[in-house]
């Protein structure tokens, strides 16, 4: 079974700011892939970033990084120059790929993050 | 946009009722899943389906059920209808499953309220 765990249900930056919300995770697995969501006041599901466990450079996609720590079992998301567009509800998920049920993406309960002005 | 759609957007029923949700894989996609979305439980995977056949269950009741058809459309069915169900459904694909481009895509959901 795989678990997701974010600390923070909260979190507040300044525009232009860098934030980082953090992600821990457990799994038996040895191939998996993480998975950070960003769900807006529209409520649709966009995905951020995502990095395969077995890749140890760390996942960049344009202002969001993410910080891969495997043995920690960590995967926290860093967001730079942040935007007003950046305040939504953020997700961490895990999905495994050992086969059979493992497919399923397993959410943390999120961080409602604010920018602002 | 995701290129998945789901249908209706909203839904507003009664107690013991059943409806139909609808959802529309991305082209070329052949894996559709339907995730659960509440205040209290959060998200959470409900069912996976892999070109027509059902391939993983999660915290699905009894009284939901889902079928993927020919053309890989989904259809989820809830029935007798109690108000614990009024949630966010959410339908994601992926191309298949065990690839590198295992990346799950959500469509807009479908927003239930039952009264």
């Amino acid at each position: 079974a795989q678990t997701v765990t974010q600390s923070q249900p909260e979190m507040s930056v300044q525009e232009a700011e860098t934030v980082t919300l953090s992600c821990t995770y457990d799994t038996s697995e040895n191939n998996y892939y993480l998975f950070w969501y960003k769900q807006p006041p529209s409520r649709q599901m966009i995905l951020v970033i995502r990095q395969e466990a077995y890749k140890q450079q760390n996942a960049t996609e344009n202002r969001f990084s993410v910080n891969f720590q495997k043995a920690a079992k960590s995967f926290s998301l860093k967001i730079s120059d942040s935007q007003l567009g950046d305040t939504a509800m953020y997700f961490c998920a895990s999905q495994g790929h050992s086969g059979g049920s493992n497919y399923k993406l397993t959410f943390g309960k999120g961080t409602l993050l604010t920018v602002n002005p | 946009d995701s290129g998945v759609t789901q249908t209706p957007k909203h839904l507003i029923t009664a107690t013991g009722q059943r409806v139909t949700l609808r959802c529309s894989p991305r082209s070329g996609d052949l894996s559709v899943y339907w995730y659960q979305q509440s205040l209290d439980q959060g998200l959470q995977f409900l069912i996976q389906y892999y070109n027509g056949e059902e391939r993983a269950k999660g915290n699905i009741l009894e009284r939901f059920s889902a079928q993927q058809f020919p053309d890989l459309h989904s259809e989820l069915n809830l029935s007798s209808l109690e108000l614990g169900d009024s949630a966010l459904y959410f339908c994601a694909s992926s191309v298949a499953q065990g690839t590198p481009q295992e990346t799950q895509y959500f469509g807009p959901g479908t927003r239930l309220l039952v009264l």
